[in-house]
């Protein structure tokens, strides 16, 4: 069973800052992992995902999956108040279909 | 294209109450499922379908929860007899197929409450 733990629970920055967002996961076998955004009141919606250990970068946002310390983190430079939401991490592995999220971590970005 | 819509929007219930949740998924999806996400808290899956055929719902209440999807399109999760514990945003989301690779669709998720 795949337990997926999120750090911090909240952060709050103020806008242009470098944030910088923790998730560690259980399963050594996990081979999928995602990061979604959910602003209040609306749907997650999926923001990048990574299959293999590295970094992947997306605009001000870049993606670090480390499988040997089952480390993934998500850092957004020069953060926007838009960026304002609960950002989700998920993992996937050897079952199909079943990704499993961490509690989230709310962030919110001061103008 | 038309997203996950769900529906009613938000449901408040007395313990007891049963309630049902519909969802309509992206067409040509043929993975469902059903998450229970309470207050400030992660979603949590509670079961999903590959088509009509219901793959795991080993998180799924069975003594209160049922989910059903008859035709592999839309799909019913319902409550039979609410308890406060059970208030929480039901989220539906759908895929294109159960691979842990694809992307999960969010509908907006009825939002419950049981006094």
């Amino acid at each position: 069973q795949q337990n997926v733990q999120q750090s911090p629970e909240s952060l709050i920055v103020p806008e242009g800052a470098r944030t910088s967002l923790n998730c560690t996961f259980s399963d050594s076998a996990s081979q999928y992992f995602w990061w979604y955004r959910q602003h209040s009141g609306k749907a997650p919606k999926a923001l990048m995902s990574i299959f293999s250990n590295g970094e992947k970068e997306e605009g001000r946002f870049t993606i670090h999956l480390n499988k040997a310390s089952l480390h993934f983190s998500l850092h957004i430079r020069d953060s926007q108040p838009s960026d304002s939401a609960l950002y989700l991490c998920a993992g996937g592995g050897s079952a199909l279909g079943r990704l499993h999220f961490g509690a989230g971590t709310q962030l919110i970005v001061i103008p | 294209e038309a997203g996950v819509t769900q529906s009613p929007r938000y449901a408040v219930l007395q313990e007891g109450q049963a309630v049902s949740f519909w969802c309509d998924p992206i067409s040509g999806h043929d993975t469902l499922y059903w998450y229970q996400q309470p207050r400030d808290q992660g979603p949590q899956l509670l079961v999903y379908f590959r088509d009509e055929a219901v793959i795991d719902n080993s998180q799924l209440p069975s003594d209160r929860f049922s989910a059903v999807r008859p035709k592999g399109t839309n799909s019913t999760l319902k409550i039979q007899s609410a308890k406060q514990g059970d208030t929480a945003t039901y989220l539906c989301a759908s895929s294109l197929n159960w691979a842990s690779a694809e992307t999960l669709y969010f509908g907006s998720g009825t939002r419950l409450t049981v006094l």
